[in-house]
């Protein structure tokens, strides 16, 4: 079982839908993290949660400790959303440790 | 824009090669980790270099080599390569030591072992 697990693995939506991309992690963490990939390969960090909820334009990320779960919501989606969007942990020094991704594609 | 570039962009090699993956770092930071993500999975952890020197290593066999030099660009390298060595090999830079949150990422590298 991977350490930190990605649901759902694929996502296609219509403009304008409210989107949830959900990860779970099985390991204790210094902090989580969402990143967007695009197509060409490179990696944007989105967020950096240790607690709570935190808003960038139309992106919503949560983190529930307890439940070791967290969720990165997108309002009011658009085609140029679609991306790989990977849920990663920090454990400590030096590494992080990924989810699969999820692939979401938003049809105009 | 984050200023970490990563040299080439796609490489093709054949299987019992050598490879040679360049990451320049972007400026003032001091530690660079790499990153192989196989097609459909997340990233997973190669290893970290601060000022020179192997910081950390993940599960991958001592042909996977790496070398920081001291203007901070970094290289991989991978002997022997392997079929499944067929990867994206991302590199991401940071100005702190063991603080991954910081990490800024190239656009990867794409190689494929035939």
């Amino acid at each position: 079982k991977n350490e930190v697990e990605q649901s759902p693995q694929n996502l296609t939506a219509q403009e304008g839908e409210f989107i949830t991309i959900n990860c779970s992690y099985s390991v204790g963490i210094s902090a989580l993290h969402w990143l967007q990939q695009h197509p060409g390969g490179g990696i944007v960090s989105l967020f950096m949660l240790s607690s709570g909820k935190k808003k960038h334009g139309r992106l919503i990320a949560t983190i529930n400790i307890q439940e070791k779960h967290s969720s990165l919501h997108i309002t009011a989606s658009h085609p140029r959303d679609s991306a790989v969007y990977i849920c990663a942990v920090s454990q400590g020094a030096q590494k992080l440790v990924f989810g699969q991704g999820t692939r979401l594609t938003i049809n105009p | 824009e984050t200023g970490v570039t990563q040299s080439p962009t796609h490489l093709i090699k054949t299987r019992g090669q050598q490879v040679t993956l360049r990451c320049s770092s972007q400026s003032g930071h001091n530690t660079v980790s790499w990153y192989q993500q196989a097609l459909g999975q997340g990233p997973q952890f190669i290893f970290q270099y601060y000022r020179e020197e192997e910081n950390g290593r993940g599960n991958f066999p001592p042909r996977f080599s790496g070398l920081q030099f001291p203007n901070y660009s970094s290289e991989l390298n991978v002997n022997a390569l392997e079929l499944d060595d067929s990867a994206l090999y991302l590199c991401a830079s940071s100005p702190i030591e063991n603080r991954p949150d910081t990490q800024y990422f190239g656009p990867g590298t794409r190689l494929t072992v035939l």
